[in-house]
């Protein structure tokens, strides 16, 4: 069975600190999604990795994929209190080529930047 | 615009008795989804349709069923063999071939017991 696993699952951080949430996947892929949640709210996509070494940024994240250590990294650069959600990443386990998007997310890690 | 609407926002269920929740999406997208949410948990699949009068089962589709008439609706009915049905409920969408595409999704539904 697939596990996705992030941690931390909690983050308390001040504004303009750096940090990094991890996200390690049990099986081979080389898909991996990182999306952002208000509370009560939706998923809103941030970035998709589609490869080793694939490396995505957009203001104050990046996001890198190593799928031979199955490991993905989301960045937080100068966080501001804009960027508290949580933050989910999922791995896509579909190994037909024309089948359909098969995610497992992790856990989540709710970020909460303090002012 | 286009995206996706799930109705209702916040839905009770009594014992015994089986609901639906409706998702209608007017992005012309193939694949649909239907995920659980639990409390500070991450998503979980319940059932996910390619194409229409076609669908599968996710990692925890007991006690739910669905159905794919049309290519823009996916409704989801939590039966009453669903016995912790509380959940936020979510549905998503993808273009076919759009395995390298992020999923979209609707604002979901809340589901409680009465």
């Amino acid at each position: 069975e697939l596990k996705v696993e992030q941690n931390p699952l909690f983050l308390s951080m001040q504004e303009g600190k750096n940090y990094t949430i991890y996200c390690n996947y049990s099986t081979t892929s080389d898909r991996l999604y990182w999306y952002r949640q208000d509370p009560g709210k939706s998923l809103e996509s941030l970035f998709v990795l589609l490869s080793n070494g694939a490396v995505k940024q957009e203001g104050r994240l990046m996001a890198s994929l190593d799928t031979k250590a199955r490991l993905s990294t989301l960045h937080i650069t100068a966080a501001v209190h804009d960027l508290s959600a949580t933050y989910f990443c999922a791995v896509d386990t579909s190994r037909i080529i024309q089948g359909a998007q098969k995610l497992v997310f992790g856990q989540g890690t709710r970020l909460t930047i303090n002012p | 615009d286009g995206g996706i609407t799930q109705s209702p926002k916040y839905l009770f269920r009594k014992e015994g008795q089986n609901v639906t929740l409706s998702c209608e999406q007017n992005l012309n997208h193939d694949a649909m989804y239907w995920y659980r949410q639990d409390p500070g948990q991450g998503l979980r699949l319940i059932y996910y349709s390619q194409i229409v009068n076609d669908f599968q089962k996710g990692d925890i589709a007991e006690g739910y069923s669905v159905s794919r008439e049309k290519k823009e609706s996916f409704p989801l009915t939590v039966t009453s063999a669903q016995k912790n049905p509380t959940a936020f409920y979510l549905c998503a969408s993808i273009k076919q071939g759009g395995r390298n595409q992020p999923q979209h999704f609707g604002d979901g539904t809340r589901l409680s017991i009465l």
